[in-house]
């Protein structure tokens, strides 16, 4: 089955301590990206990686760090996570081909942040 | 910069109503528009999509139409049904991003 898999599902965790929320697709997508939903605010989008070891920053990268060393995995670290970075989040790929508006999304991840 | 306005929820109708959400966009170019859905508790999925002006897009009873003389995309169904409930994100293409709109919710009484 063709899916994006995102790992945990849900994370409490206190303000400095690092994680990493793992995304995974078996679609040998080239792109992803990763976003993140709040209420009144839509989605944002953080990061987003075109192929393997290519990244760039979306529109609210500030604290966080991606890497791309596979195709198909493309984990969110936070370095140092902050309140400020409670939210909900979701992993996304697309086969790309010119454009990238047909993305599958993961079931997403509740980060609190206390 | 090219940025997407649909309205605001939450958006309450009955069973059999019929629906409209508006979405309109500002772009530089022609973008390619969607919609996606998001049901309680899940991630978000395409439900429909245009490429050029004055193509339909239309799935699962929806439909929405790419008017480029009014740079809109307003979702439409007949007849709502209560599995309908759910959030609905308008986007346009942009490059290598999407533009999101705020999100409407809908939620239809039985």
């Amino acid at each position: 089955e063709a899916q994006v898999t995102q790992n945990p599902r849900y994370l409490i965790t206190v303000t400095g301590k690092k994680l990493t929320v793992t995304c995974s697709q078996n679609m040998n997508h080239e792109y992803m990206s990763w976003y993140r939903q709040d209420p009144g605010l839509g989605l944002r989008q953080i990061y987003y990686s075109m192929n393997v070891e290519v990244t760039d920053k979306g529109d609210v990268p500030e604290g966080y760090k991606v890497s791309r060393k596979e195709k198909r995995n493309f984990p969110l670290i936070l370095e140092s996570p902050s309140p400020n970075q409670t939210s909900l989040y979701f992993c996304a790929s697309s086969s790309g081909q010119g454009w990238v508006g047909e993305q599958y999304f993961g079931p997403g991840t509740r980060l609190t942040v206390t | 910069g090219d940025s997407v306005t649909q309205m605001e929820g939450p958006v309450t109708l009955s069973e059999e109503a019929f629906l409209t959400i508006n979405c309109t966009y500002t772009a530089t170019g022609y973008p390619s528009l969607f919609w996606y859905v998001q049901y309680p508790g899940e991630g978000l999925q395409l439900l429909l999509k245009a490429t050029k002006a004055d193509d339909k897009g239309s799935n699962k009873g929806f439909e929405a139409t790419y008017r480029k003389e009014t740079t809109s995309f307003h979702l439409e169904k007949g007849s709502v049904q209560v599995s309908d409930s759910a959030v609905y994100f308008c986007a346009s293409s942009s490059n290598y991003q999407l533009i999101w709109g705020a999100g409407t919710k809908l939620i239809i009484k039985p």
